[in-house]
């Protein structure tokens, strides 16, 4: 069976600062994808980052990125220089298959003026 | 269209009521997706349709959850019999094919409340 955890439901950070959000998941596949998305608070979910599992070179979008360490099965985000703009929802995913994404509980995430 | 289009946006069904949700995906995409997401939770897998085909409905909760998909476009959730623990925004979700990589684009969804 396939899960993602996030251990943390609320997080917050100062505008202009950096947060890191914690996620990490099991499977047995040896090769998978994993995403973050964004949701706001009109539901709409926008994916922020994604990253293969064979690459062992971190993934990158302008102020995101993220630290996946495959053997500890582990894939935080790091958001950099935090906006007002960042503050959602943020859900950790993993797709084996060609047929689902698994979504982790999320995390909530304020950023402070 | 521009994206992934859902309605109603919101619904209020009484206890017992039947209810239909729409999705209209992207033009083109062949894949399309259904989610439940329970207030405060991640979104959970309902059914997986690749064209008119359903190839997975393995996260329908229970018989009163039907989906059906019969031109490979718009697609349609139906509620039979609807109780409180329905409750929930469904996300409609479509992609290009269903490969790992593939970006799954999602609609804003549709908020239930059953009464």
């Amino acid at each position: 069976a396939q899960t993602v955890t996030q251990s943390q439901p609320e997080m917050s950070v100062q505008e202009a600062e950096t947060v890191t959000l914690s996620c990490t998941y099991d499977t047995s596949e040896s090769d998978y994808y994993l995403f973050w998305y964004k949701q706001p608070p009109s539901r709409q979910m926008i994916l922020v980052i994604r990253q293969e599992a064979y690459k062992q070179q971190n993934a990158t979008e302008n102020r995101f990125s993220v630290n996946f360490q495959k053997a500890a099965k582990s894939f935080s985000l790091k958001i950099s220089d935090s906006q007002l703009g960042d503050a959602a929802m943020y859900f950790c995913a993993l797709k084996t298959s060609y047929d689902k994404v698994i979504f982790g509980p999320g995390t909530s995430l304020s950023v402070i003026p | 269209g521009a994206g992934v289009s859902q309605s109603p946006r919101y619904k209020v069904a009484k206890r017992g009521q039947d209810v239909a949700l729409r999705c209209d995906p992207i033009s083109g995409h062949v894949s399309l997706f259904w989610y439940q997401q329970a207030l405060g939770q991640g979104p959970e897998f309902l059914t997986y349709f690749q064209n008119e085909a359903q190839l997975d409905k393995s996260g329908l909760p229970s018989d009163r959850f039907f989906a059906e998909r019969p031109e490979g476009s718009v697609s349609t959730l139906k509620i039979q019999r609807t109780q409180q623990e329905d409750s929930a925004v469904y996300l409609c979700a479509s992609s290009l094919i269903g490969d790992r990589n593939t970006e799954a684009f999602f609609g804003q969804g549709t908020r239930l409340t059953v009464v």
